[in-house]
């Protein structure tokens, strides 16, 4: 069965200071792979996604994250993180297998940035 | 457009109570599903549909109905609540074309 591993669960950053949230996936045929931010007392919100084509994406809010396919991970970076930051952060995945219906999402992230 | 609307945005339960929770998208998508999301677990599929009248089983389906018999609309039925049904619910859509899903704003549910 696929899975998602999320290798942080809680990160706590200063203002400006460098993100990199890990994210790896077991499936080894065509994935989409996404981020999506849950912000406090919100819904989820796609952040960015892959699905083909440039591994590196560009998301909103100065997000990225690069597909290393032969590492079945899918990492979200930003240069420099805002206060605004701070919210709980999601990767998720899905395949052919169930006509992509079935979306599979790691454990979260809990991101805390202080100012 | 409103997107995925929910209702309610809380509710209380006492064991064995039944209640359906409610979900509509004004977005015309087919695909539409409902998740249960827990602390440190991440969202888990309930159930899914791929059309009017069309249902099938996610991951964690026991003690939860769905129906579909709008394009609308997703309800989902809770018929003797246990504790452990205690969560917050997503609900959420999808086009046929696209494989990004929309999520509405979320249930919390407390069964004591």
């Amino acid at each position: 069965a696929q899975s998602v591993s999320q290798h942080n669960h809680h990160v706590i950053l200063s203002e400006a200071a460098s993100l990199e949230l890990g994210c790896n996936y077991s499936y080894g045929g065509t994935v989409n792979l996404f981020w999506y931010v849950q912000y406090p007392g919100q819904h989820l919100q796609l952040l960015l996604k892959y699905f083909s084509g440039d591994p590196l994406v560009k998301g909103i809010k100065g997000f990225e994250a690069e597909f290393i396919k032969s590492k079945f991970s899918f990492n979200l970076r930003k240069p420099s993180v805002q206060w605004s930051d701070t919210a709980e952060y999601f990767c998720a995945v899905n395949s052919p297998s169930g006509g992509y219906n079935k979306l599979i999402f790691g454990a979260g992230t809990r991101l805390a940035v202080h100012p | 457009n409103a997107g995925v609307t929910q209702t309610p945005k809380f509710r209380i339960l006492k064991i064995g109570q039944s209640m359906t929770l409610q979900c509509t998208q004004d977005m015309n998508h087919n695909y539409m599903y409902w998740y249960r999301q827990d602390p440190g677990m991440g969202l888990k599929l309930i159930y899914y549909s791929v059309g009017a009248g069309i249902t099938d089983k996610g991951e964690v389906p026991n003690g939860y109905n769905v129906s579909r018999s709008t394009t609308e609309d997703f309800p989902l039925r809770l018929e003797l609540a246990a504790p452990s049904q205690t969560s917050v619910y997503f609900c959420a859509s999808r086009s046929p074309s696209g494989y990004e899903q929309y999520f509405g704003p979320g249930t919390r549910l407390t069964v004591t």
